[in-house]
């Protein structure tokens, strides 16, 4: 069964800096894209950008470059969303999800990010 | 990329069919069989329900349906049931990138 198993939620400042988890189990890790979705309170699903573990190509959507890093770790088949200052419009949740061919097959359960001083 | 165009909202009876509509461009919903529809309920994650265009993952009903027209694709759920109140969204896979619809939240009355 593939399994995407994302890190606890966090409560931070802003300015602070952020990486959360998403480790996959149940399939080939470093041959699937991961991909990460934000979807801030009340709010609808956005695209933040995609990784292919293997090789560590990574695509961001305009709206999200530069403002996130995303890598993965082969070894521990784990993907990461990493922020080095945080804001206050970052607070969300953040889902992990399994690219399978053209659409998003199986979902991490969300980590929630607060960020508030 | 501007998100695909999904009514904020769509009611029906049980047993009644209802439809989603996901308005999008040729260079996405309608230029690509990639167009795929997610079921998210109150604090859980998204779920696939359909994907590229027409095809219903194992384990989804039956009663879910996928379709499009040019630039419009749309998710029919037939025979309505009160477990299907959720929030439904839209996605088109263009060159490695996806984009999602605004949601349509669905009440069953």
């Amino acid at each position: 069964e593939v399994q995407l198993v994302q890190s606890g939620a966090e409560v931070k400042k802003p300015g602070e800096s952020l990486k959360i988890s998403c480790q996959g189990s149940g399939y080939s890790f470093a041959n699937y894209w991961i991909g990460w979705v934000r979807q801030m309170p009340g709010r609808g699903l956005e695209w933040m950008g995609i990784i292919y573990p293997d090789d560590s190509d990574t695509r961001y959507s305009p709206s999200f470059q530069g403002q996130v890093t995303i890598s993965a770790d082969t070894s521990i088949t784990t993907a990461y969303l990493h922020w080095s200052s945080l804001k206050a419009s970052d607070t969300a949740m953040y889902y992990c999800a399994r690219q399978y061919g053209r659409y998003f097959d199986a979902w991490g359960e969300g980590t929630l990010v607060t960020v508030s001083s | 990329q501007s998100a695909l165009t999904q009514p904020a909202s769509v009611s029906g009876s049980p047993g009644q069919s209802i439809t989603i509509s996901c308005t999008g461009t040729s260079s996405d919903v309608g230029g690509y069989n990639s167009v795929s529809w997610y079921q998210q309920r109150p604090g859980r994650a998204p779920k696939v329900m359909i994907y590229d265009v027409v095809n219903r993952p194992s384990g989804v009903s039956n009663r879910f349906s996928g379709s499009r027209s040019g630039n419009t694709a749309s998710l029919t759920i037939s025979g309505l049931q009160a477990e299907d109140e959720a929030d439904y969204y839209c996605g088109s896979y263009v060159g490695s990138t996806t984009i999602f619809g605004g949601g349509t939240k669905v009440t069953v009355l």
